[in-house]
């Protein structure tokens, strides 16, 4: 299995605040990296995928970057929907695996 | 545009079946090239793949499971199933269904997701 390690584990930033975070694969994955968010009891939302190609109607605050073994998700200027946490996901095997998860909370 | 819902019991007895349905909604399950993917998340853990079906119906399920998993398609009811064996307490999670544009995709849309506890 392609094992993914997303950091921080949680996150404390305030509005306005730019933000950022890593995922890290154990082999690489050249660009097939997905990133979600999700908030609770709703469903998992597409934000990034193919490690930097905007999904269509979200925010361009939002960005992705990275190739190989290294990504990250930033977020340019945080705003009070964005409170939530954020997966990432390789599909570069039919094996899908996911980060382990960063919750971003209000600082 | 299509919407997926998750349902089924929401407990569930050691050793007995988890049988879980997901609704699509917008789309027929049928149309297209897609993979219907079902993903749990046990409580204070990361996101686990179970496996895919299909439009044709073919599947793939995740090796640590794989003895235990079975998905289909109803293609009749616009709706895709997952039954998973022998469950135990490991097995508690909230369950998402979701759609792939292959077997090597992102996953969008998503379910809101059931959970389900395993517990005489």
């Amino acid at each position: 299995d392609i094992q993914m390690t997303q950091s921080p584990s949680t996150l404390s930033a305030s509005v306005g605040d730019r933000v950022t975070i890593t995922c890290r694969a154990s082999q690489s994955i050249s660009s097939w990296l997905a990133w979600y968010q999700q908030k609770p009891g709703e469903a998992p939302k597409l934000l990034i995928y193919k490690a930097s190609t905007l999904e269509s109607g979200v925010p361009s605050r939002f960005s992705g970057s990275g190739s190989g073994t290294e990504f990250t998700l930033t977020i340019s200027s945080l705003q009070p929907d964005d409170f939530a946490t954020y997966y990432c996901q390789q599909y570069n095997s039919y094996l899908k695996t996911f980060g382990q998860g960063t919750k971003v909370e209000i600082k | 545009q299509v919407q997926l819902q998750e349902s089924g019991p929401g407990l569930v007895k050691p050793s007995q079946t988890l049988s879980l349905t997901c609704a699509v909604s917008g789309g027929s399950i049928s149309s297209g090239t897609y993979s219907w993917s079902w993903i749990r998340r046990p409580a204070g853990k990361g996101l686990e793949w179970i496996g895919r079906v299909f439009t044709s119906g073919s599947t793939t399920y995740n090796p640590s499971l794989k003895s235990r998993v079975t998905i289909s398609l109803d293609t009749s009811e616009n709706q895709f199933s997952l039954k998973l064996t022998s469950v135990t307490a490991a097995d508690t999670a909230i369950y998402f269904c979701a759609r792939g544009k292959s077997d090597y995709s992102w996953l969008d849309p998503w379910g809101r997701g059931t959970l389900v506890t395993v517990s005489s």
